[in-house]
């Protein structure tokens, strides 16, 4: 099973901050095929970024995924108030899908 | 567009067997060789990926739920299912089907439904 470890727990940033998200991996992601998903209470969450750089339909584009292997990032380059929400990383390469723990991105 | 309703019992006892089902509309589950998974998330916790089914019939399951998870795919009624044995307090979680989209990853949800073990 491929672990996936975010960090960090908890971001404390204001509107037009910019966000950097990390998920490691235990090994290393077959293709690259890591995802993105944003969580807010109460909801599902929704796809952001697939093949660890694509952005899913419809996502804005201060919305960016980048790495390869077994490090990868999510970036929001300016935050905006719909923003703060749960972001889970979420390996889909093996036949055992695993979810990261999570990071949530508070307001400051 | 498809679109995705789960129901549940809401309340199990524990050691009994939990049944789920997610209604698909808006298209096939049998077009497009998706993978169809559940997903949960207890309270105030991340996300448990439980199983997929493949519209042929092939599964793949959680190693730590493989033992009382049976996931099944009914194309002629438009619907997946998730059948849980012995349940037990852990179980309690809000329950979420998914499809992947044709890159793989989860691109569309349910919105979930809740349900507690309890006696």
């Amino acid at each position: 099973e491929i672990v996936l470890r975010q960090s960090p727990g908890t971001l404390f940033l204001s509107v037009g901050e910019r966000a950097t998200l990390s998920c490691r991996a235990s090994q290393t992601v077959p293709n690259n095929f890591l995802a993105w998903y944003q969580q807010k209470p109460g909801q599902a969450p929704t796809l952001l970024i697939y093949g660890a750089s694509t952005r899913a339909t419809a996502i804005a584009d201060r919305f960016s995924g980048s790495g390869s292997g077994t490090d990868f990032t999510l970036t929001i380059t300016r935050l905006e108030p719909e923003d703060f929400a749960v972001y889970y990383c979420q390996q889909y390469g093996s036949s055992q899908l695993t979810f990261g723990g999570g990071s949530k991105v508070e307001i400051k | 567009q498809v679109q995705l309703e789960e129901w549940g019992p809401g309340l199990v006892k524990p050691s009994e067997t939990l049944s789920l089902t997610c209604s698909v509309s808006g298209g096939s589950a049998s077009s497009g060789n998706y993978f169809w998974s559940w997903i949960r998330q207890p309270p105030g916790k991340g996300l448990e990926w439980i199983a997929y089914v493949y519209e042929t019939g092939s599964t793949s399951y959680n190693a730590s739920l493989r033992s009382r998870a049976t996931i099944s795919l009914d194309t002629s009624k438009n619907q997946l299912s998730l059948k849980l044995t012995s349940v037990t307090a852990a179980d309690t979680a809000v329950y979420f089907c998914a499809r992947e989209g044709a890159h793989g990853a989860f691109e569309i949800w349910g919105q979930g439904t809740k349900v507690s073990v309890s006696s």
